[in-house]
């Protein structure tokens, strides 16, 4: 079982300006997955980014990279750049090796003022 | 193909009756999830599928919930006898075989309104 702490329910952003929203999570487990989604208002859940525990080099998708400290157990999301389209509820979610179940934290919503 | 659709999109029924739900995956996907997302949640896991097989179900499936993926395609989730409480969006995704962990392509979701 694993529980998922994204501590700022909510967070604004200038356009153009960075930001960088924060995930913990409780895992037991080595071999694991990290995943950020985002789902716009009224829109469907998309990924963002995803990370392998194993790996040390933190993953990057253009404007988005994600900050993986394994032993706190964070893995926290910087926008680059913001845009108004990314105003949205962000979802921190780990995924344990072996399951096939997201465990989804309660969500960032993210509002980019133009 | 156009992603994962999910019908009907908005569900509203009274207390007691029964309801069912249906999605259809991105067609080569043999992975089928069910998710419940209640307001300013993220959202919970139900149940999973590989092609047919329901390999995992979460305790939140009561016995008044079924799922059912009698093909290995699209996939119907039921609640008997609904409750005020059972209101929630629904949310199914599909993912790849794949030989790792594949991305969970989302749908749009049904949202189910109990009176």
């Amino acid at each position: 079982a694993q529980t998922v702490t994204q501590s700022q329910p909510e967070m604004s952003v200038q356009e153009a300006e960075t930001v960088t929203l924060s995930c913990t999570y409780d895992t037991s487990e080595s071999d694991y997955y990290l995943f950020w989604y985002k789902q716009p208002p009224s829109r469907q859940m998309i990924l963002v980014i995803r990370q392998e525990a194993y790996k040390q080099q933190n993953a990057t998708e253009n404007r988005f990279s994600v900050n993986f400290q394994k032993a706190a157990k964070s893995f926290s999301l910087k926008i680059s750049d913001s845009q108004l389209g990314d105003a949205a509820m962000y979802f921190c979610a780990p995924l344990e090796g072996g399951s096939e179940k997201l465990v989804f934290g309660k969500g960032t919503k993210l509002t980019v003022n133009p | 193909d156009t992603g994962v659709s999910q019908n009907p999109r908005h569900k509203i029924t009274k207390r007691g009756q029964n309801v069912t739900f249906r999605c259809d995956p991105i067609s080569e996907h043999n992975r089928l999830y069910w998710y419940r997302q209640t307001l300013g949640q993220g959202p919970e896991f139900l149940t999973y599928f590989q092609n047919e097989a329901q390999l995992e179900k979460s305790r939140l499936l009561s016995d008044r919930f079924s799922a059912e993926r009698p093909k290995g395609s699209f996939s119907t989730l039921e609640i008997q006898r609904t409750e005020q409480g059972d209101s929630a969006m629904y949310l199914c995704a599909s993912s790849s075989p794949g030989t790792g962990v594949e991305e969970q392509y989302f749908g749009p979701g049904t949202r189910l309104t109990v009176t």
